[in-house]
């Protein structure tokens, strides 16, 4: 199974800060990377596909990067609804595979 | 926007095994792929596996045998079983649907619509 690792597995952060999580595939993944924000309660929501590609409707202050083994989601400028846990998921090969998840906390 | 809904019981007894159906709403079950993924309480995400509508599945080995998912069409439904649970299969089960996105040349699978989960706990 290819393994997922994020970091930092939680911060703190205020509104308008620049937030950057990084994931690290265990083998080369090339493009095969997704991310999701998760509120409690509320079902997973789908942010960035492709590594890079944003999903509709999903607002321009989240980016996604990288290719191969590292990845990273950015939220440009962190807004009060932001604060969720976030996981990135591998579609490369079954299984599918997430990492253990980012926990947003308002400082 | 394709909506999903998780039904089943909450409690299951130990050796027993657990149910649950995922109804589809607002989309038909005839494309893409249905998945479900659980959450065990302080642990991370873990696919189980999915199903396409034309029945083919593909398990998450790490369930061996005890997993089985299928595909109603015709109740635009989806199902989960798993046999022989312990206390270990407690946790936060989700459906979802996995869509083909293309983006810059290529065709990548995402987990584009999901329930929003049901807790199933094992204990006698």
């Amino acid at each position: 199974d290819i393994q997922m690792t994020q970091s930092p597995s939680s911060l703190s952060a205020s509104v308008r800060d620049r937030v950057t999580i990084t994931c690290r595939a265990s083998q080369s993944i090339s493009s095969y990377l997704n991310w999701y924000q998760r509120k409690p309660g509320r079902a997973p929501k789908l942010l960035i596909y492709g590594a890079s590609s944003l999903q509709s409707g999903v607002p321009s202050r989240f980016s996604g990067s990288g290719s191969g083994t590292d990845f990273t989601l950015t939220i440009s400028s962190l807004q009060p609804e932001d604060f969720a846990t976030y996981y990135c998921q591998q579609s490369y090969s079954t299984p599918w595979t997430f990492g253990q998840g980012t926990k947003v906390e308002i400082k | 926007q394709v909506q999903l809904q998780e039904s089943g019981p909450g409690l299951v007894k130990p050796s027993e095994t657990l149910s649950l159906t995922c109804t589809v709403s607002d989309g038909s079950i005839s494309d893409h792929y249905w998945s479900w993924i659980r959450q065990p309480p302080g642990k991370g995400l873990d696919w189980m596996g999915h199903v396409h509508y034309s029945g083919t599945t593909i398990y998450n080995p790490s369930l061996k045998s005890r997993v089985t998912i299928s595909v109603d069409t015709s109740n635009n439904q989806f199902s989960l079983r798993l046999a022989s649970v312990t206390a270990a299969d407690t946790a936060v089960y989700y459906c979802a649907r996995a869509a083909r996105y293309y983006y810059d040349s290529s065709g990548y699978y995402v987990l584009d619509s999901w329930g929003q989960g049901t807790l199933v706990t094992v204990s006698s």
